[in-house]
């Protein structure tokens, strides 16, 4: 398989639950990424990976834990989430950070009820 | 900070041309992304421009303009598969090469 995938494409969780998101990447890339997508918004850059170290958080509550445990694969733990987190949540990778084009997954859509 | 407007929709007709337009203001400049986003997919690359001028793929082409702050994507030979989200995305300066998105442009193309 080639490409960014992420599983699972579709979540509908209750602000007391706890999920995670998985994102791999099979191109060989350095650096992840995980967006949010909001209706009407801009993309909405949440956190970058390089190497596997976290190199950028953008004030994301705490409640969005990312993971990195190797180059290929990216977490992001939910809990406690509010609707307004609601959204589309994209990874995407690139060769390195920031410096080369990024290739995104299909997203998951969440819901929280 | 960083400042991208693109229109918030537009509509064609199948076979004509289109012209989207991005204009931006960031803090230094390190290159001009679009992508296309159909709904419920992955945004997907189109072009790349860091330097002045216009880069033709195909029936895609992208114009930059550096002093003007200003890019924009021609679509030529519309079809109905063209009918998506258009994002710009501008690369600043500063050390930080994460390109910062414009809300993205919804392109609608009728028969």
């Amino acid at each position: 398989e080639t490409g960014v995938t992420q599983t699972p494409r579709h979540l509908v969780m209750g602000m007391t639950n706890k999920k995670s998101l998985k994102c791999e990447q099979h191109l060989g890339h350095n650096a992840m990424y995980w967006y949010k997508q909001s209706a009407k918004k801009p993309l909405e850059l949440m956190f970058v990976y390089s190497l596997e170290e976290r190199v950028e958080n953008n004030s994301v509550p705490s409640r969005f834990s990312p993971e990195c445990p190797n180059s290929s694969h990216l977490f992001l733990h939910l809990h406690t989430l509010q609707p307004e987190d609601s959204a589309l949540y994209l990874c995407a990778s690139s060769q390195d950070r920031g410096r080369e084009t990024q290739y995104f997954g299909p997203g998951t859509r969440l819901l929280v009820l | 900070g960083q400042n991208i407007d693109q229109p918030t929709e537009m509509t064609a007709t199948e076979g004509a041309i289109v012209q989207i337009n991005c204009t931006y203001q960031t803090s230094g400049f390190n290159g001009l992304f679009w992508y296309q986003q159909h709904a419920g997919e992955a945004p997907t690359f189109l072009s790349y421009n860091v330097l002045d001028g216009l880069e033709e793929k195909g029936r895609f082409s992208s114009f930059l303009s550096r002093s003007k702050g200003y890019s924009y994507l021609l679509l030529k030979e519309l079809q109905m598969k063209d009918s998506a989200s258009y994002l710009c995305a501008v690369r600043g300066g500063g050390g930080s090469y994460i390109p910062t998105f414009g809300r993205g442009t919804s392109l609608i193309v009728h028969p």
